[in-house]
């Protein structure tokens, strides 16, 4: 199975400054359509998971534009440009090149 | 309004048996694949299982391969995970998660919906 590894797992992020997490595949996350299938979710305290980012840097509807997707091959990276409040939760990157459909352990990002 | 509600999740002793449904709502439910994640307390998210629109292609985790089985019924906007031989560490939130047509089921689930829970304990 693909592994994947986020870093940090906690995210202390003071109000207004950006936010940064990495999230690295154990194999190559190239498909052979060509796309790379990597998706990241937010997970707010007490809710559902969200489907924030896919293949990369795509923003689903409604995701604010400060959220915002970049990488390739193994290594990835989702990046908050302005935190809010309203962002405090557990972000998790996931695969879907390779069966099973395997995700990072999730990074918690909380208000200092 | 697309919806998707879970149901049918319990305390059942270990060895035992339990049956997940999830009622889809707002869309066409037979055009889209479906999975099963779960999150055990305070842990996170691990996919269970995918079942296409056809129900012609079937996948599992290995750690549920061989005791769980998913299964649809298009007619009745219905997704079912048929949980046998339970485990302790089959106790988390089961969460019913649509994937998405544009990018199909490696793009990652678009719906969700709010989880069941089911507790294997003696």
């Amino acid at each position: 199975d693909v592994v994947m590894t986020q870093s940090p797992l906690s995210l202390p992020v003071t109000l207004g400054q950006p936010a940064s997490i990495s999230c690295r595949s154990s194999q190559s996350l190239v498909y052979s359509d060509g796309n790379t299938y990597l998706n990241w979710f937010q997970q707010r305290p007490g809710q559902s998971p969200r489907r924030l980012i896919y293949k990369v840097s795509n923003r689903d509807s409604g995701v604010p534009d400060r959220f915002s997707g970049s990488g390739s091959g193994t290594d990835f990276t989702l990046k908050i440009s302005r935190v809010e409040a309203e962002d405090v939760g557990v972000y998790y990157c996931m695969q879907g090149t390779h069966w099973p459909k395997t995700f990072g352990q999730g990074t918690k990002v909380e208000i200092k | 309004e697309v919806q998707l509600v879970e149901s049918g999740g319990g305390l059942v002793q270990p060895g035992g048996s339990l049956r997940l449904s999830c009622a889809a709502s707002g869309f066409t439910f037979s055009s889209y694949s479906m999975n099963w994640v779960r999150q055990a307390p305070g842990k996170g998210l691990e996919w269970v299982s995918y079942i296409s629109s056809s129900s012609s292609t079937i996948y599992y985790a290995d750690s549920v391969k061989g005791r769980f089985t998913i299964s649809r019924d298009n007619a009745k906007n219905s997704l079912y995970l048929q949980m046998n031989s339970l485990r302790d560490e089959d106790t988390a939130v089961y969460y019913c998660a649509r994937d998405p047509i544009y990018g199909g089921p490696r793009s990652g689930m678009d719906v969700w919906g709010q989880g069941t829970t089911v507790t294997v304990s003696s």
